[in-house]
């Protein structure tokens, strides 16, 4: 079974320029994340999807961020304009359906490496 | 608010040696407790989790954790560390009825040959 797949692994841009990442979780898998992972830090939830249903983005900084399931599956997390405090880990994860309470295994992505100049 | 705290942000074992990494968490309800380990530029991967039941949790790659509510502990062991062991561990907690995984800053294990 694949697991999570982000793509770029490793992205380097200027500050002031757009980025976007993707994420195609595990089959079957409705639940989607995005998280932050500073340099020394653990994980910090952006946004959590349930399908196609952005359910939590409390955390998304919404000036510059923004993020798309449009079918339920794959994922787009943008930044525009990205800036110097933007370089970081992005990860995405996948988990089954959580609406009905309790607790799915959460499966991560390797993430991908952000370096604004 | 809930919170964990790892003590200590890097840790060095010898091969061989118990390897001990320490969390407390912070929660007003019971918990889910987890921990996961990242190799270098992998994705988190989950070692054990604690949801009820029995207190001793084991996990893959010979590491268990205990959760102790009294202290509000669930700190993470091996009896012998490995060289593979070496990684990044992070402690993560779940109240009971929520979604939000909430992470510590993460412990960094060396092993020394």
């Amino acid at each position: 079974e694949a697991g999570v797949v982000q793509s770029p692994r490793y992205k380097i841009i200027e500050k002031k320029q757009p980025v976007a990442f993707w994420c195609n979780p595990i089959s079957g898998h409705n639940t989607l994340y995005w998280y932050l992972q500073n340099l020394g830090q653990g994980p910090e939830l952006l946004i959590r999807y349930e399908n196609e249903e952005a359910v939590d983005d409390s955390q998304l900084p919404k000036d510059r961020f923004s993020a798309e399931r449009l079918k339920g599956v794959d994922s787009t997390l943008k930044i525009q304009p990205a800036e110097l405090g933007d370089s970081a880990v992005y990860l995405c994860a996948s988990s089954k359906d959580t609406r009905a309470g309790g607790y799915n295994e959460q499966f991560f992505g390797p993430g991908t490496r952000l370096t604004v100049l | 608010a809930q919170s964990v705290t790892q003590l200590g942000s890097h840790v060095s074992v010898s091969e061989g040696a118990l390897v001990l990494l320490r969390c407390n968490y912070s929660s007003s309800v019971p918990p889910y407790l987890f921990w996961y380990v990242q190799y270098p530029n992998q994705g988190l991967q989950l070692l054990l989790k604690y949801t009820t039941g029995a207190t001793l949790v084991k996990g893959i790659n010979g590491f268990e954790a205990e959760f102790k509510k009294s202290e509000t502990s669930f700190h993470l062991t091996k009896p012998s560390a490995h060289m593979s062991d070496a990684a990044e561990y992070f402690c993560a907690v779940i109240h009971t009825g929520g979604f939000k995984t909430i992470f510590g800053a993460g412990t960094r294990l060396f092993v020394k040959a």
